[in-house]
């Protein structure tokens, strides 16, 4: 079955350094979506990308889908506490939504 | 504008019982997904409702049930509960084509 990848499973970070986040599909996605978890709480959705090689920004987020949409990024510029969590991408493919385990993000101030 | 409500937020059972989960979707929502999150795992999709039918399903044995009510809220059934059925359940609501909305989960120990 379809299946999606996460790495780094783990980023540690100094507040103000850059941070990314790479998602890859075993199939070709449809469109893949972003979500942020804190610590004790639920998925957030961040955004949906759909074209082949979308780029979307929101702020210090950049989120990029690759040509071949199997694969998609998150960039996160200058890092800051408030960032913390578990970043989630999940891909619609021949399958019903499939999340990836994740890379979770710490910031030390 | 309420979100989306889950009940109860804890639950401890033991092998071999059943449980039934609750979820009320946000406002003006009317499809209503559910996944499992087990520890350190992303979510796993378990079923979706619309219209109070059963859209798609993941990869869960038939132990796992639902039912979704004409005011859009949802259930989610697990019967013979086995250890590792310990997770956050959690339920995701929203119209068909636009972005879901988490609730906070319902954590299930299963001792």
């Amino acid at each position: 079955g379809q299946q999606v990848m996460q790495i780094p499973q783990y980023q540690h970070v100094q507040e103000g350094e850059d941070f990314t986040t790479y998602c890859n599909s075993s199939t070709t996605l449809s469109n893949i979506q972003w979500y942020k978890q804190r610590p004790g709480g639920h998925p957030v959705f961040l955004i949906q990308l759909v074209k082949s090689g979308e780029v979307k920004k929101q702020k210090r987020l950049t989120f990029q889908f690759g040509e071949a949409k199997k694969n998609s990024s998150l960039h996160i510029t200058a890092t800051q506490t408030t960032d913390v969590g578990t970043y989630f991408c999940a891909g619609w493919g021949n399958t019903p939504l499939v999340f990836g385990k994740g890379t979770r993000l710490s910031v030390i101030a | 504008d309420a979100g989306v409500t889950q009940s109860p937020t804890h639950l401890i059972k033991t092998r071999g019982q059943q449980v039934t989960l609750r979820c009320s979707p946000k406002s003006g929502h009317d499809t209503v997904s559910w996944y499992q999150q087990a520890l350190g795992q992303g979510p796993q999709f378990i079923f979706q409702y619309y219209e109070e039918e059963e859209r798609q399903r993941g990869n869960f044995p038939d132990r796992f049930s639902g039912h979704q009510f004409p005011n859009y809220s949802s259930e989610l059934n697990v019967n013979a509960l086995l250890l590792g059925d310990s997770a956050l359940y959690l339920c995701a609501s929203s119209l068909v084509g636009e972005p879901q909305h988490f609730g906070d989960g319902t954590r299930l120990s299963i001792l």
